[in-house]
């Protein structure tokens, strides 16, 4: 059974880049059947994709924090990161990782989650 | 970016009682591309429905999804006590896939 566990630092500085790790156990992160994705949920908030990476290292972005997010997979260590720069008080959320499934359609393809991590939450003060 | 709204925000039954939970969108939601996730406190999302109305490996059959362009429906036919929780709605048919503000469910 797939399980997945975020860790890192719980609190960032102001500007500083908020870096997560993902350990996935249960399974190959480099199996071809594998996609991966971050969430985050502000504080009683509603939830907001972060972005996704494919088994084939496509990665995609919200928008909203495309200039500041970086997703990769180190497959020595079955572990997906999540960076994000020049963090602020907006950025302080709960954050999930996620296996992402597949939806592929003419112009593009669309993720849905299952399962997620735990979820670690991250503040962001001096 | 297509805007899902959840109606309503909470929800007040017993249990036993049948849960119909709302969630439009913006625009249209391309060939049903429609996900639900429960979630519990402390818990992280669990996965309920995705293309609307196909149901996750697990989920209980008393959990029911359907809908398609703008208009989306979850309903759980007779409520168990472990129903209890925030429910999420999430669209995959455009990006960035967007998640609407939850609506919870609670013991009336």
């Amino acid at each position: 059974q797939l399980q997945l566990q975020e860790s890192g630092p719980g609190l960032v500085k102001p500007s500083e880049t908020l870096s997560l790790t993902c350990t996935v156990s249960g399974g190959s992160i480099s199996s071809s059947s594998f996609h991966w994705g971050w969430i985050r949920q502000p504080p009683g908030k509603g939830l907001e994709w972060v972005g996704s990476i494919y088994h084939s290292g496509a990665t995609y972005y919200n928008p909203s924090l495309r200039s500041r997010v970086t997703i990769s997979v180190d497959t020595a260590k079955n572990q997906l990161s999540l960076q994000l720069s020049s963090v602020t008080a907006a950025d302080v959320s709960m954050y999930y990782c996620a296996r992402a499934k597949i939806a592929y359609y003419g112009s593009g393809s669309g993720n849905w989650f299952d399962p997620w991590g735990q979820g670690i939450l991250v503040t962001v003060s001096s | 970016e297509i805007v899902l709204t959840q109606s309503p925000g909470t929800l007040s039954l017993s249990p036993g009682e049948r849960a119909t939970l709302s969630c439009r969108a913006s625009q249209i939601v391309s060939s049903s591309y429609l996900a639900w996730y429960q979630q519990k406190p402390g818990q992280a999302p669990r996965l309920l429905f995705y293309g609307s109305s196909i149901r996750a490996t697990g989920i209980p059959d008393r959990f029911s999804g359907s809908g398609s362009g703008t208009d989306f429906t979850l309903t759980i036919s007779r409520l168990e006590p472990e129903d209890f929780a925030v429910y999420h709605c999430q669209q995959y048919g455009s990006s960035p896939y967007t998640f609407g503000q939850g609506t919870k469910l609670e013991i009336k």
